[in-house]
């Protein structure tokens, strides 16, 4: 299964944005990227997932690198609720792999 | 309502005991998933279902199993519960086996196994 690295942990100030990077080298052709959030107690949750050309909806943005190995997430303005777990993830055939995510927290 | 509930929400039980983890879903969705978190990491998946007559291993199946009773309703058991089976467990569902769709998670179970 292919897999993703993602830093352990970044801060961001509140109204400012966020980048969040994953790296995923040895990725297929078909595998869609996807990132999901877990907030404090709570499951994951979908965030956004791409091909090939950057995506954007109401959460966030999806940046993905020419050659696939890398994405990042953009939240464009972090609010104290995006404080959160944050997944990269490779679907491969519906099934998710997760990794450990980086984990955002946010100062106000 | 939420669309993806799970029962019970905590568990604390014995070595030796045999637990069922229930999992019901609004949603329609054919595809269903168990999973299971330790503190600090990521999740990883134990069992899948395409559909009522299809069930398949994931990473970590070993002592578990699952039974599919309908569209909506996946179970996991444990079927003599040991110490680092001490987890969250998530179910999750999705519409197709298709790589852009969505999976929606349940609450979690937190499951103590003394």
């Amino acid at each position: 299964d292919a897999k993703t690295t993602q830093p352990n942990s970044m801060e961001s100030n509140e109204e400012e944005p966020v980048h969040l990077p994953c790296n995923h080298s040895t990725i297929s052709g078909t595998d869609y990227i996807h990132w999901y959030r877990q907030l404090p107690s709570q499951g994951p949750e979908y965030v956004i997932h791409g091909l090939t050309s950057n995506v954007n909806n109401r959460m966030a943005s999806l940046a993905i690198a020419e050659d696939r190995k890398s994405s990042t997430l953009i939240l464009h303005r972090a609010t104290l609720r995006d404080a959160a777990v944050y997944y990269c993830i490779l679907n491969q055939g519906g099934k998710l792999i997760f990794g450990q995510g980086t984990e955002l927290s946010v100062k106000p | 309502d939420a669309d993806v509930t799970q029962t019970p929400r905590n568990r604390i039980t014995k070595t030796g005991k045999r637990i069922m983890l229930e999992c019901s879903q609004t949603k329609g969705h054919d595809r269903m998933y168990w999973y299971r978190q330790d503190p600090g990491l990521g999740l990883r998946l134990i069992y899948y279902s395409f559909d009522v007559k299809d069930i398949n291993k994931g990473e970590i199946s070993d002592g578990y199993s699952v039974s599919r009773q309908a569209q909506a309703k996946f179970s996991l058991s444990l079927e003599s519960a040991i110490p680092n089976q001490t987890a969250l467990y998530f179910c999750a569902t999705s519409d197709r086996d298709r790589p852009t769709d969505t999976q929606y998670f349940g609450p979690g179970t937190r499951l103590t196994v003394l």
